[in-house]
């Protein structure tokens, strides 16, 4: 069974860092590009970051650019995402989710998400 | 502003059938990217509803199903049950952007 665990949310203060943890199982995580997408409270999805299973790509939105990395340990199945000088508009649900290995990475959908996990940026 | 437009909300009783539309551009869209579609009850996670526009994953109702032309998309509920209320988003992506996209996502009520 495909699973994904989001960790690593909690408050921290306007310009602070945050590192967030995403647990994969249930297939072979080496094999797919995996991405973050996040949902402010009462809000929509909004797509954060991409990278490829080997890492050999990585993008972000526009509003994360310079402040947030993602990386990934295909050894550990683990997917990160590290988030420097954080801001009060990034407080949102945080989802790692698969895409789906059958379509080119820019067609495809997102078929697995994770339960999520909460970054409140306040002071 | 979401780059796909989508209504904010939509209701009807059960064991009638809705439609969802989602409206791009010529670099989403309209130039041929794939829309897939999720579904999102409150407080859980998105989970995917349609892939490559019309395609159901294993273990989704064929009440469910997707359509595409032009610049835009439609999600179709045929049936509507009371569990199927929900949030319905479509997401695509967008060229000009070199980003992945959502709608703004549209909530659906059973009466």
């Amino acid at each position: 069974e495909v699973q994904l665990v989001e960790s690593g949310g909690g408050l921290v203060k306007p310009g602070g860092s945050m590192r967030l943890s995403c647990a994969a199982s249930g297939f072979s995580f080496n094999k797919y590009n995996m991405v973050w997408v996040r949902q402010a409270p009462g809000e929509g999805l909004e797509w954060v970051s991409i990278i490829a299973s080997s890492g050999s790509f990585i993008y972000y939105a526009d509003s994360v650019k310079g402040r947030f990395t993602v990386s990934r340990d295909n050894a550990k199945y683990s997917l990160s995402l590290e988030m420097n000088s954080l801001r009060v508009e990034d407080t949102a649900v945080y989802y790692c989710a698969r895409l789906d290995i059958l379509t080119s990475y820019d067609e495809a959908s997102f078929d697995y998400w994770g339960q999520g996990t909460l970054v409140t940026v306040s002071s | 502003q979401s780059v796909l437009t989508q209504p904010p909300s939509l209701s009807g009783a059960p064991g009638q059938r809705v439609i969802i539309s989602c409206t791009g551009g010529s670099s989403n869209i309209g130039a041929g990217y794939n829309v897939h579609w999720y579904q999102q009850v409150q407080g859980k996670a998105p989970k995917l509803l349609i892939y490559n526009n019309i395609n159901r994953p294993s273990g989704v109702p064929d009440r469910f199903s997707g359509s595409k032309s032009g610049t835009s998309a439609s999600l179709a509920i045929a049936g509507l049950q009371a569990e199927d209320e929900a949030d319905y988003y479509c997401q695509s992506h967008d060229s000009g952007l070199s980003s992945w996209v959502f709608g703004g996502g549209t909530k659906l009520t059973v009466l």
